[in-house]
């Protein structure tokens, strides 16, 4: 099936600086990359998303490249502030079982700490 | 609009016993899953459904059984507890993964201990 590796595990950042997150995947057929912030004692939340149709896609301070050829895609946190802090996920689909075309194998997070 | 509820919130059991997790939904959602987070492991799938009556084995299904007799909820069960099992439980749902409308929505997770 598919496999999802998410680098770094932790990441440390001062306010204001700029955080960065990649991941890998197995399958060239994925085409969905979803990443999802997890606060503390809180389920995970989509925050941007990318398909494979496209580059990159940016949301304000958020920012995810895809590259295809490589199989990588990244998160790009710009300006960081304390609020920022959590774990984020990254994800990919499934395909490899049609049964299982359905689901997100998910990275193993990465916990970020945004320092004041 | 409530979203993805999940009861109860925190639950101790002991070795053995069993239990069921509700989960529920009202954004009309035909896919459901239930998720196990442990540190340092992150979400895997344990069991999903893609409509009602249907349901699917995910990565890690061994000692969870499930319902889907309501589109609307999905029941995750643990016949006979073990402490392998104590974790937090996620429920998601989403529009479908083959649609644009495809992001998993989540509830708030059930903390489950088994001594």
């Amino acid at each position: 099936g598919e496999n999802v590796e998410q680098h770094p595990s932790t990441l440390s950042v001062q306010e204001g600086d700029s955080a960065v997150i990649k991941c890998t995947y197995s399958d060239s057929a994925s085409n969905y990359f979803p990443w999802y912030k997890q606060e503390l004692g809180k389920g995970p939340q989509l925050i941007i998303d990318i398909r494979s149709n496209v580059g990159e896609k940016k949301d304000q301070r958020i920012a995810v490249t895809l590259n295809k050829t490589a199989k990588h895609f990244s998160l790009h946190i710009t300006e960081t502030q304390p609020e920022d802090s959590a774990v984020y996920f990254c994800a990919a689909p499934d395909y490899s079982n049609s049964n299982s075309g359905y689901a997100l194998n998910f990275g193993k997070g990465t916990s970020l700490l945004v320092t004041p | 609009n409530a979203g993805v509820t999940q009861t109860p919130k925190f639950r101790v059991l002991k070795t053995g016993q069993s239990m069921t997790l509700l989960c529920a939904q009202d954004m009309n959602h035909e896919y459901m899953y239930w998720y196990r987070q442990d540190p340092g492991m992150g979400l895997r799938l344990i069991h999903y459904s893609v409509g009602e009556g249907t349901t699917a084995k995910g990565e890690v299904p061994d000692g969870y059984n499930v319902s889907r007799l309501k589109k609307q909820n999905f029941l995750l069960g643990l016949e006979s507890a073990a402490p392998s099992q104590t974790s937090v439980y996620f429920c998601a749902s989403s529009l479908s993964l083959r649609t644009l409308k495809d992001t998993q929505y989540f509830g708030p997770g059930t903390r489950l201990t088994v001594l």
